[in-house]
């Protein structure tokens, strides 16, 4: 059980174009989910936390207006990179949480912008 | 704020010998200890983890950790590795009920 899936797990796409990321629940109803970055051999980086129905809280430094979070039930949160750059290129991993502090995480999703 | 810090970005051990990766933390008051591995190619995935009661705990794969409250430690250790054990090795604090910080990671390469 508690199982995260994630789609796209590769996205290849030009700078200036928009990508959206899925992160679902598979088994179980999430009523918060997690976005993290994952930067080549660092740990990974809490970007935002978002509540089914309301709002994400972005972290300190994390532009909300370029990763757009939505978590529109209980079981499915997409996160959009707008306007790609290079930099943006990264992993994003999602993880889901029931209730209590345990979180479950996604596989990740590689983004290289070019 | 707090920080979490894993004290070897790279381990290599043979096969049977022990395992003991460090973790230390920064944060005084009550918080929930974890250790995530990552397999290549795969995705992140309970260890084990502490939130009250004994501080020496047992996880999957014969992993334990032990939480020591006077030195903010919670190292992870293993009697005797095995190839399999290959992996990244994450080290995260929960201090507020919500977020996790996780330490920078250590990659364990045990040789056949």
């Amino acid at each position: 059980g508690a199982v995260v899936s994630q789609h796209p797990s590769w996205v290849i796409c030009k700078s200036g174009t928009s990508v959206k990321i899925e992160c679902r629940s598979l088994d179980f109803q999430a009523t918060t989910m997690f976005w993290y970055r994952q930067f080549p051999k660092q740990s990974l980086m809490l970007m935002a936390t978002s509540n089914e129905g309301s709002k994400a809280t972005y972290e300190q430094g994390v532009e909300k207006d370029k990763f757009l979070i939505n978590h529109a039930s209980l079981t499915l949160s997409t996160l959009t990179v707008t306007s790609a750059h290079p930099e943006d290129s990264s992993f994003y991993i999602c993880s889901a949480r029931v209730a209590g502090v345990e979180q479950y995480f996604g596989p990740g999703t590689r983004l290289t912008v070019t | 704020a707090q920080s979490v810090s894993q004290h070897n970005h790279h381990v290599i051990l043979s096969e049977a010998a022990s395992l003991e990766l460090g973790c230390n933390y920064s944060y005084g008051g009550t918080v929930n200890l974890f250790w995530y591995v990552q397999y290549p190619g795969q995705h992140l995935q309970l260890l084990l983890k502490y939130f009250s009661g004994d501080p020496l705990v047992k996880g999957i794969k014969g992993f334990e950790a032990e939480f020591i409250k006077s030195k903010f430690s919670f190292n992870l250790r293993k009697p005797s590795v095995q190839w399999s054990d290959t992996a990244e090795y994450f080290c995260a604090v929960n201090a507020d009920g919500n977020k996790l910080v996780f330490g920078a990671g250590t990659i364990l390469r045990v040789k056949s």
